[in-house]
């Protein structure tokens, strides 16, 4: 497998345009995470979807982003309208998981792939 | 709130010694606790994995430890090497979450 694919690798824009950045996971997996990176935040997790479906999408930080996944191979993160402030790296991620119950606590037990990332410069 | 802590600070060692790099949580309770490497312009990879019940992981010249009382993770690299030099990242699973959490990450230096 050629791993967790992302493309663009790098995106320039002008503010308020729109931004679409993809992602292939890993044929197989069944978790998809979007990650944004910025020397200021660190890596700080955007959504996660498991089955195709959003689990948890408090990461988000406003209405002008939104993610998509359509099928078990492809995931989608919208900016609409993007803001210099959007300005980092985008990780997408994948991991096959399943859920461990250990005296009542979950937890994630398997590794997760990542992506080369998205390297988004909105001007 | 929670918190996971890494020193921001650079470690600076010789090539040969052991590198020792700290991962401090607060108010979580993870069963797992992951470290990944993380290269300039790449994405992170995944090192080790360690399970609360476990007390130390090794892996050939790495070594982590997991101490749930102190809410404290070791990554120790010995005979480090000049290619062992990179930003080391601790993740935990948030229960509640389920997703994995970062760290902010050690960059660590070795010089030749």
């Amino acid at each position: 497998d050629a791993g967790v694919i992302q493309s663009p690798r790098h995106e320039v824009t002008e503010m308020g345009q729109e931004v679409t950045l993809r992602c292939k996971p890993i044929s197989g997996h069944n978790s998809l995470f979007w990650y944004r990176q910025t020397m200021m935040r660190g890596l700080e997790l955007l959504i996660y979807f498991n089955n195709n479906v959003p689990i948890d999408d408090s990461g988000m930080p406003e209405d002008r982003f939104s993610a998509k996944m359509p099928n078990a191979s492809f995931s989608t993160l919208k900016i609409q309208p993007s803001e210099p402030r959007d300005s980092a790296v985008y990780f997408c991620a994948s991991s096959f998981v399943v859920a461990i119950n250990l005296r009542g606590r979950s937890g994630r037990n398997t590794e997760a792939f990542f992506g080369q990332g998205t390297r988004l410069t909105v001007v | 709130s929670q918190k996971i802590e890494q020193n921001s600070e650079a470690l600076n060692i010789q090539e040969g010694k052991t590198a020792t790099l700290t991962c401090n949580y607060t108010n979580y309770s993870p069963a797992y606790l992951q470290w990944y490497r993380q290269d300039p312009g790449r994405g992170p990879v995944f090192l080790l994995l360690i399970r609360e019940n476990e007390k130390e992981k090794r892996k050939e010249r790495l070594k982590v430890t997991f101490d749930t009382t102190l809410k404290q993770s070791l990554f120790h690299i010995t005979a480090s090497q000049p290619a062992d030099s990179a930003t080391y990242l601790c993740a935990l699973t948030d229960t509640g979450r389920r997703a994995l959490t970062f760290g902010s990450g050690t960059r660590l230096q070795v010089q030749p």
